[in-house]
C-alpha cells in the first residue's frame, strides 16, 4: 500500500525557472513532511521538512507547502539550478522521529 | 510502479540475538540494493550497497562483522544484525536500483530488549 505517492517520475526545467516536485499522501495520521535530494551512487540527504501544523516553510531557494486538507504538499525551487538536478524524495512520518515512507522519487533534471 | 518489500515489518528481539531483515524488488531485476537506518530528526544513514553476487560495500563507520549483508540474486538481498544490542535498535529502509532509479521499501523497525 502505497502511502506516499510521486506521481511524476521525472520532470525538466530550464535553468532560472521553477521547479515544482509534487507529493501526495494517503495516511492521514502522517504529521510531519520531508523532502530528500539523491544524487547517484550516494543516499538520500535531508533537504527541507514541515509539520502539519505549517502549511509552508521557506529555506534559501527551497518551499515546501503543505495542503491538509489535500493529503498534498509540493517543493518548490527557484531559481532552478543545474546542481539541482538530482531524485527527489518525499516521505512522511506521523510525529517526529516515527518510521518514515517514502515516495518513488521524481527525478529533476534543469538544463543550462 | 515499482515495489520493494520489507520482511518482517517490525521484530523485537533479545539482546545477543540475530535478525534477519530481507529486502525484495517484486517486479523488476535490482542489480544493486541500498540499506539505511534512520536516526533521530529523520536522518538517514547509508549503511551499505549490496551488489547481486560479490561483496557488499561499507559505508565508514558501519562494521561489517555486525551488519551481514547478503545480495543471493537480482531480487533479493538480506541484512542480517548479528549479536544485537538495545543500541541496534531503530528503522533500517532498503532501497532497490534499476538503471538510474530508487525505490524505497517500508523498512523495518527493530527493538532489542
Amino acid at each position: 500500500d502505497q502511502q506516499v505517492k510521486q506521481n511524476s517520475p521525472s520532470l525538466s526545467v530550464q535553468e532560472g525557472r521553477i521547479s515544482i516536485l509534487n507529493c501526495d499522501y494517503t495516511n492521514s495520521m502522517f504529521d510531519y513532511f520531508l523532502w530528500y535530494k539523491k544524487y547517484p551512487a550516494e543516499g538520500p540527504t535531508f533537504l527541507i521538512s514541515i509539520s502539519s501544523i505549517k502549511d509552508k516553510n521557506e529555506d534559501g531557494r527551497f518551499t515546501v507547502f503543505l495542503n491538509k486538507s489535500a493529503k498534498h504538499l509540493s517543493l518548490h525551487i527557484v531559481p532552478s539550478q543545474p546542481g539541482d538536478s538530482a531524485v527527489y524524495f518525499c516521505a512522511a512520518s506521523a510525529r517526529k522521529d516515527n518510521d518514515m515512507r517514502f515516495g518513488a522519487g521524481t527525478r529533476l533534471t534543469v538544463k543550462p | 510502479g515499482a515495489v520493494v518489500s520489507q520482511h518482517p515489518s517490525r521484530v523485537i528481539c533479545k539482546s545477543g540475538t540475530s535478525v534477519k531483515i530481507e529486502c525484495r524488488s517484486l517486479d523488476f531485476q535490482a542489480t544493486t540494493m541500498f540499506w539505511y537506518r534512520q536516526f533521530p530528526k529523520q536522518s538517514l544513514m547509508l549503511m551499505a550497497t549490496s551488489n547481486e553476487g560479490s561483496k557488499a560495500t561499507y559505508e565508514q563507520g558501519v562494521e561489517k562483522d555486525k551488519f551481514l549483508i547478503n545480495h543471493a540474486s537480482l531480487t533479493l538481498s538480506t541484512l542480517t544484525v548479528t549479536s544485537a544490542h538495545p543500541e541496534d535498535s531503530s528503522f533500517y529502509i532498503c532501497s532497490a536500483g534499476r538503471e538510474a532509479e530508487q525505490f524505497f521499501g517500508p523498512g523495518t523497525r527493530l527493538t532489542v530488549l
